[in-house]
C-alpha cells in the first residue's frame, strides 16, 4: 500500500530565507506527483504537477524535483515572502485497475514571519 | 469559468440526519471523485467515478453512498450522519487519458456533526 509522508510537519522561517520541504513515498511506481497549497479554511491550489518521466518542474519563485527510484520529492521555494505561509501538500497518483488515484501527505505547515 | 464547485460551503447536522452534498466541474472531465480531510490524516478517497454511470469505492466509504448525475455532477450522500463524518470534504475532477491527469479541487464543504 502506498504510503506518502512529509516532514517536517511544520516550519517557521523569517522572511526572504531559502527552503525546501520534503515529501517521501513508499512504491516507487506512481504516474505523478502534485505539489498542492492549502491556506485556512479554503481548498487545494495545485502548484506543480510531475509527470513519472520528468525531474523538476518549476513555476516562480517554485521548484519541485523527483526522484522516482528513492521515493522522494522536494518543494523549493526560494526567497520566501509571508504570502506563501499555508499549508503544503505532496500526492502521488497511483493507477490501479486502469484508473488513478491520488494518496495525499499530511501536509507541512509553513509560516513565514515578516 | 468556474471550475469545481461544491454545495454548501458550510453545513451542521444532528446525528442520525441526512443530507447531500453536491459538486458540478465544467471542465467536461470524465473523473469524479469525493474526499475528506481530517487533523492528522490527510486527504482520503471516499468514492470515485470514471465516467457517468459508474462509480467505485476508495479508501473510506462506509456510511456514505454517491450518484454520477451525469457528466458534470457528482453527489454525495449521507443517510444517517454520525459524528465520526465531522471532516471537510473535498470533490475533484480530472480527464482520464490525458497527459498528466492532474486534478483540480473544488472548496470544499466543511461538515460538523453534533
Amino acid at each position: 500500500k502506498q504510503e506518502v509522508t512529509q516532514i517536517p510537519a511544520a516550519l517557521s522561517v523569517p522572511e526572504g530565507e531559502n527552503l525546501v520541504l520534503n515529501c517521501s513515498f513508499t512504491d516507487s511506481a506512481i504516474y505523478n506527483l502534485q505539489w498542492f497549497r492549502q491556506d485556512p479554511g479554503k481548498g487545494l491550489t495545485s502548484l506543480l504537477l510531475i509527470q513519472s518521466s520528468q525531474r523538476e518542474q518549476t513555476s516562480g519563485r517554485l521548484n519541485a524535483s523527483l526522484d522516482k527510484s528513492s521515493g522522494r520529492s522536494t518543494l523549493y521555494i526560494a526567497a520566501s515572502q509571508p504570502g506563501d505561509s499555508a499549508t503544503y501538500l505532496c500526492a502521488v497518483s497511483v493507477m490501479n485497475t486502469g484508473f488513478q488515484k491520488l494518496v495525499f501527505g499530511t501536509g507541512t505547515r509553513l509560516l513565514v514571519s515578516p | 469559468n468556474a471550475g469545481v464547485t461544491q454545495t454548501p460551503k458550510f453545513q451542521v447536522l444532528k446525528t442520525g440526519q441526512s443530507m447531500t452534498l453536491q459538486c458540478a466541474q465544467d471542465m467536461n472531465h470524465n473523473s469524479m471523485y469525493w474526499y475528506r480531510q481530517d487533523p492528522g490524516m490527510g486527504l482520503r478517497l471516499i468514492y470515485y467515478s470514471a465516467s457517468e454511470g459508474t462509480t467505485d469505492k476508495g479508501e473510506v466509504p462506509n456510511g456514505y453512498n454517491v450518484s454520477r448525475l451525469n457528466k458534470r455532477e457528482f453527489s454525495l450522500r449521507l443517510e444517517s450522519a454520525a459524528p465520526s463524518q465531522t471532516s471537510v470534504y473535498f470533490c475533484a475532477s480530472s480527464e482520464e487519458g490525458s497527459a498528466t491527469y492532474e486534478q483540480y479541487f473544488g472548496p470544499g464543504t466543511r461538515l460538523t456533526v453534533t
